[in-house]
């Protein structure tokens, strides 16, 4: 199957500073990719969609301005977590959708573990 | 809305022993179902998926599914449990957002237990 990569695997940083997370699709182009945020004990929460060239779309709830999400190629999108504060600690799992010939199959990433001081 | 509902938060079942993890779907439309597994620290891992045609659907390490229209289900199923198989599962359906494109909703997981 398709693989996506995430950097860094883990990640612990001081409060109000920034961290950002990287998700690449390594043998495929994926135009759409997408943030998830999990808890604890807890199921997958999307955060937004992620697209090639354009703006992101998030999820009711979600901050734009502290959750900044970058696609620049067809390979690479980043999350970075603006002004980090404790309750940003989680988990963050990327997916990336390949179009052909999987029907829309999503391939995800590792995760990233964020834990913040 | 889409939706898939896990109703066990655990399931344990004793190694060598059939096991079978539940999911109940609601969805409009025919339903796209898929079944992850997630190790600790892990991102998901792909079982199997059901798209259209056989209710049985086989997948990766001896799980299958069984998508049951009249009662929306679509659990998870082995017949002879290893330790190895201790770990999170995840339910999920398409989902259609707003904008437009189409991404998974997940169940709440269930974690299982095989014992020694």
């Amino acid at each position: 199957g398709a693989v996506v990569s995430q950097h860094p695997s883990w990640v612990i940083c001081k409060s109000g500073t920034s961290v950002k997370i990287e998700c690449r699709s390594l043998d495929f182009q994926a135009t759409t990719m997408f943030w998830y945020r999990q808890f604890p004990k807890q199921s997958l929460m999307l955060m937004a969609t992620s697209n090639e060239g354009s703006k992101a779309t998030y999820e009711q709830g979600v901050e734009k301005d502290k959750f900044l999400i970058n696609h620049a190629s067809l390979t690479l999108s980043t999350l970075t977590v603006t002004s980090a504060h404790p309750e940003d600690s989680s988990f963050y799992i990327c997916s990336a959708r390949v179009v052909f010939p999987s029907y829309n199959e999503q391939f995800f990433g590792p995760g990233t573990r964020l834990t913040v001081l | 809305a889409q939706s898939v509902a896990q109703p066990e938060d655990q399931v344990n079942v004793a190694e060598g022993n059939p096991l079978t993890v539940k999911c109940t779907y609601s969805v409009s439309g025919n339903p796209y179902l898929f079944w992850y597994v997630q190790y600790p620290n892990r991102g998901l891992q792909f079982l199997l998926k059901y798209i259209t045609g056989d209710n049985l659907v086989k997948g990766s390490y001896g799980f299958e599914a069984e998508f049951n229209k009249s009662q929306t289900s679509f659990h998870l199923k082995k017949p002879s449990a290893l330790v190895s198989d201790s770990a999170l599962y995840f339910c999920a359906v398409r989902t259609t957002l707003n904008s437009g494109y189409s991404t998974l909703t997940f169940g709440k997981g269930t974690m299982l237990l095989v014992s020694p």
